[in-house]
């Protein structure tokens, strides 16, 4: 099994409404990492978790609050989002955090209405 | 400043030619250096990775180059298929503090292959 694999693929949620974001791999990956990708923008670094610690956050807003329960999951629960938060959420892992070959999942499209 | 520009924006081009985008990058220390194609609204997948002292790789139909003096690279496409349309990133790794390397991506390159 060499995928990360993001659920749900299509989100819209209202700018009151909670909702949590997952990502899963089974590839022994020791760290993982949130992204956030607008259109026709490349990704933007949101979180890195190694060996399920939060070790880097590039001060995102506290309505985006990470999530690692182990070291096969990553969530990214969200409240009170705007309309700008709409965007592509990449989920990706490394095999150790000073790995560089990092693995993409398909990613959560998001809209906040 | 850590920074990877690629030129061009966007390329059309017919099936059946090829084509090169380029890549240059000024990032410090660097690590390695990765092409990414991306179907619109999917995730990054990761076509050839290249360390400093490798000049060439390929996969398949790609072959990417790498001149880490003058800090530039090249994602040679041959052949074009219509899949091939998608946004090509270059990535730059970074040493980064705490045994983490950052990822700096580039803006892409979005190419269109038409039949």
């Amino acid at each position: 099994d060499t995928e990360v694999t993001q659920t749900p693929k299509h989100l819209v949620m209202g700018m009151t409404n909670k909702k949590s974001l997952k990502c899963e791999q089974h590839m022994g990956h020791r760290a993982m990492y949130w992204y956030k990708q607008k259109a026709k923008k490349p990704p933007e670094l949101m979180f890195v978790y190694s060996y399920e610690k939060l070790s880097i956050n590039e001060s995102v807003p506290s309505r985006f609050s990470p999530e690692c329960p182990n070291s096969s999951l990553l969530n990214l629960h969200l409240h009170a989002l705007q309309p700008e938060d709409s965007a592509l959420y990449l989920c990706a892992s490394s095999p150790k955090p000073g790995e560089t070959e990092a693995f993409f999942g398909q990613g959560t499209r998001l809209t906040v209405v | 400043k850590n920074q990877v520009e690629q030129s061009p924006q966007s390329l059309i081009i017919l099936e059946g030619k090829n084509c090169t985008l380029q890549c240059n990058y000024t990032v410090s220390p660097f690590s390695n250096l990765r092409w990414y194609k991306q179907d619109t609204g999917r995730g990054p997948v990761s076509l050839t990775i290249m360390t400093f002292s490798e000049n060439t790789k390929s996969n398949g139909r790609y072959t990417a180059t790498l001149d880490a003096d003058t800090k530039q690279s090249s994602l040679h496409i041959t052949a074009s298929q219509l899949s091939d349309s998608a946004s090509y990133i270059c990535v730059v790794s970074c040493e980064f503090s705490g045994g983490y390397n950052k990822l700096i991506f580039g803006a892409g390159t979005r190419l269109a292959v038409h039949p």
